[in-house]
């Protein structure tokens, strides 16, 4: 149980387009969603805290015009990176909490994100 | 000082060998503490999580952690070529129901046959 998928896997687009990038988990709710992104050899960096229903909350220094968030039900989130740009390139992975118990989240497979 | 450090390696050890990858952190308001494993180009996935100080095992995994020395570290035993991966730490801080993740940078494990 506890599986989070997202799609696509890998994408690559031109400078100036945008991207969206789906998060679901598949068997069970997710009343919150996290988004975050991993350069090369370094750690996760949260970007945001998705909430089903309502607006997302961003890490200081995320542009929320930038980097949009919807989470329209309890097993999807998705984020749309506007306008990429070449430094946006970069894994992206989200993950779902598990609505009980612990609080622990459980993460997709992530997203590579190359801009050319 | 970043709230959670560790060492980012990478370690190489022969199969077989005892693993002990480690995390300090200093915010004392942390309250979950789990340990992930990350293959390359993959997403993280759980192996342990913990809240009170003391240890945890679960098969070739032990997690340990000591809140007074604001220390947790994680034990495989008999490591296999198939652990290599890098392992992030992660901590849990906020109030109930709001619970955010600040991760440690990784180690990168590499185990020898």
């Amino acid at each position: 149980g506890a599986v989070v998928s997202q799609h696509p896997s890998w994408v690559i687009c031109k400078s100036g387009t945008s991207v969206k990038i789906e998060c679901r988990s598949l068997d069970f709710q997710a009343t919150t969603m996290f988004w975050y992104r991993q350069f090369p050899k370094q750690s996760l960096m949260l970007m945001a805290t998705s909430n089903e229903g309502s607006k997302a909350t961003y890490e200081q220094g995320v542009e929320k015009d930038k980097f949009l968030i919807n989470h329209a039900s309890l097993t999807l989130s998705t984020l749309t990176v506007t306008s990429a740009h070449p430094e946006d390139s970069s894994f992206y992975i989200c993950s779902a909490r598990l609505d009980r118990g612990h609080d622990t989240q459980y993460f997709g497979p992530g997203t590579r994100l190359t801009v050319l | 000082q970043k709230e959670v450090e560790q060492d980012p390696g990478p370690l190489s050890v022969p199969e077989g060998a005892i693993v002990s990858l480690n995390c300090t952190y200093s915010n004392s308001a942390f309250q979950y503490f789990m340990w992930y494993r990350q293959y390359s180009r993959k997403g993280p996935e759980l192996l342990m999580y913990t809240y009170s100080s003391g240890n945890k095992e679960d098969g070739r995994f032990t997690a340990q952690v000591d809140k007074s020395s604001k220390y947790i570290s994680l034990f495989i035993r008999d490591s296999q070529p198939s652990d290599s991966a890098t392992y992030l730490c992660a901590m849990s801080v906020g109030p109930p129901g709001t619970y955010k993740y600040i991760f440690g940078t990784g180690t990168r494990l590499k185990v020898l046959a």
